[in-house]
């Protein structure tokens, strides 16, 4: 069965930097773009980033372009978000997802979530 | 940046109702819509994909239809565990991809 498991978030001052790190497992990573959704607390779905499947090309949304990068480790099975200049604004659930057919289109899966506080 | 624009944003109904959800987007986005589940605490789970494709496992009362700028999630005959916040989602043109403001079903 696939599982996504995030890992990483905590409580970290403003301008400070946090990477985050989602596992994957049950399907073939390597073949799947992923993705980075955030959730502010009481708030709605806003989507992060992306990286195709085998790395080549990455989007960002405009809130955390040149701050966050999204990467992945295809032999690890693992996604990560390194998230740099942190915000108050930037505080939220992140979640990880993969697409349910490769070239972007709907998240059949997504992990459970880490909480990410950016608080002095 | 494409939006997507969720009516209503809250509904209140008993269980047995049909509930409609509409979705519109702010340009054409073909049949590039999903539509997702929410319960408190959990994370979003996939209900339609390319606008009116069932996802496997989920029941049949959900559908979903429309192309173009306007989509509508229906739930024939709402359940107990239908109570939850349901969002659209179009990937037609990104980044972004975008989300709607999502829709909260309370129960009556």
């Amino acid at each position: 069965q696939v599982q996504l498991v995030e890992s990483g978030g905590g409580v970290v001052q403003p301008g400070g930097s946090l990477r985050l790190s989602c596992a994957a497992s049950g399907f073939t990573f390597s073949s799947y773009g992923m993705h980075w959704v955030r959730q502010a607390p009481g708030k709605g779905l806003e989507w992060v980033a992306f990286i195709r499947y085998d790395g080549s090309n990455k989007y960002y949304a405009d809130s955390v372009k040149g701050r966050f990068t999204i990467s992945r480790d295809n032999s690890k099975n693992t996604l990560y978000l390194q998230m740099n200049s942190l915000r108050a604004e930037d505080t939220a659930v992140y979640y990880c997802a993969k697409e349910r057919r490769r070239g972007v289109g709907a998240f059949d899966y997504w992990g459970q979530g880490t909480l990410v506080t950016v608080s002095s | 940046a494409i939006q997507l624009t969720q009516s209503p944003s809250s509904l209140s109904a008993s269980v047995g109702d049909r509930v409609t959800i509409t979705c519109r987007a702010s340009q054409g986005i073909s049949s590039a819509l999903a539509w997702y589940q929410q319960k408190p605490g959990k994370a979003p789970k996939l209900l339609i994909y390319d606008a009116s494709s069932l996802e496997s496992g989920v029941p049949s009362r959900f559908s979903g239809s429309g192309s173009g700028t306007d989509f509508t999630l229906t739930i024939s005959s709402l359940q107990p565990e239908d109570f939850a916040t349901y969002y659209c989602q179009q990937f037609n043109s990104y980044p972004p991809i975008t989300f709607g403001q999502g829709t909260r079903l309370e129960i009556k």
